[in-house]
């Protein structure tokens, strides 16, 4: 089966500078890759996503990349902020009859941004 | 609008004794996950429905372990004889099926503890 290896767990930066998460994934049929963000006490939300037919992708600060090749994909978040402090997850998975299911989670890494 | 509910928030059991988990999806959601995160750990599936489709339980990790959705609504995770390691945060999602559609929603999970 798939499986995501995340690093790293756990990623201190300062108000205003960026952060990197990077996941790589075995399954080269994975085809769609989530990025999850979760707050304390709270259900995991995603913050954005890619599939295989593109290589980056943008929504305001936050950026993800895809390397089929290498099977690795990985999060930028640019001008971090306080509130992005959480745990974040990167998860991939085999688009199955029309839709995905069944994600295959990282073990995820908790971002700590000092004001 | 509403989104994913689940209940109870926290549940404390002794071990040995059976729970029920309640997972309330968005109205309208055909497909419907259940994971477990533990303690440090990332999302580990448990199972899938999708409408009126067989189950995908293929993530169960036992007999203990087993799940139900009346009416293509509400979703009952129960687990029989619980033990110590059974001890995690079970959370919910759902989807609704539009072609290409992949976000899953999250509840805020239940916070189970096995004494």
């Amino acid at each position: 089966g798939e499986n995501v290896e995340q690093h790293p767990s756990t990623l201190s930066v300062q108000e205003g500078d960026s952060a990197v998460i990077k996941c790589t994934y075995s399954d080269s049929a994975s085809n769609y890759f989530p990025w999850y963000k979760q707050e304390l006490g709270k259900g995991p939300q995603l913050i954005i996503d890619i599939r295989s037919n593109v290589g980056e992708k943008k929504d305001q600060r936050i950026a993800v990349t895809l390397n089929k090749t290498a099977k690795h994909f990985s999060l930028h978040i640019t001008e971090t902020q306080p509130e992005d402090s959480a745990v974040y997850f990167c998860a991939a998975s085999i688009r199955s009859g029309g839709s995905n299911y069944k994600l295959t989670f990282g073990k995820g890494t908790l971002l700590t941004v000092n004001p | 609008g509403a989104g994913v509910s689940q209940s109870p928030s926290n549940k404390v059991t002794e071990k040995g004794k059976d729970v029920e988990l309640r997972c309330d999806p968005i109205s309208g959601h055909t497909a419907l996950y259940w994971y477990r995160q533990s303690l440090g750990q990332g999302l580990e599936f448990l199972i899938y429905f999708q409408g009126n489709s067989a189950p995908d339980k293929s993530g169960l990790p036992s007999d203990r372990f087993s799940a139900e959705r009346t009416g293509g609504s509400v979703s009952t995770l129960t687990i029989q004889r619980t033990q110590q390691e059974d001890s995690a945060v079970y959370l919910c999602a759902s989807q609704p099926r539009l072609a290409g559609y992949n976000e899953q929603f999250f509840g805020p999970g239940t916070r189970l503890t096995v004494l």
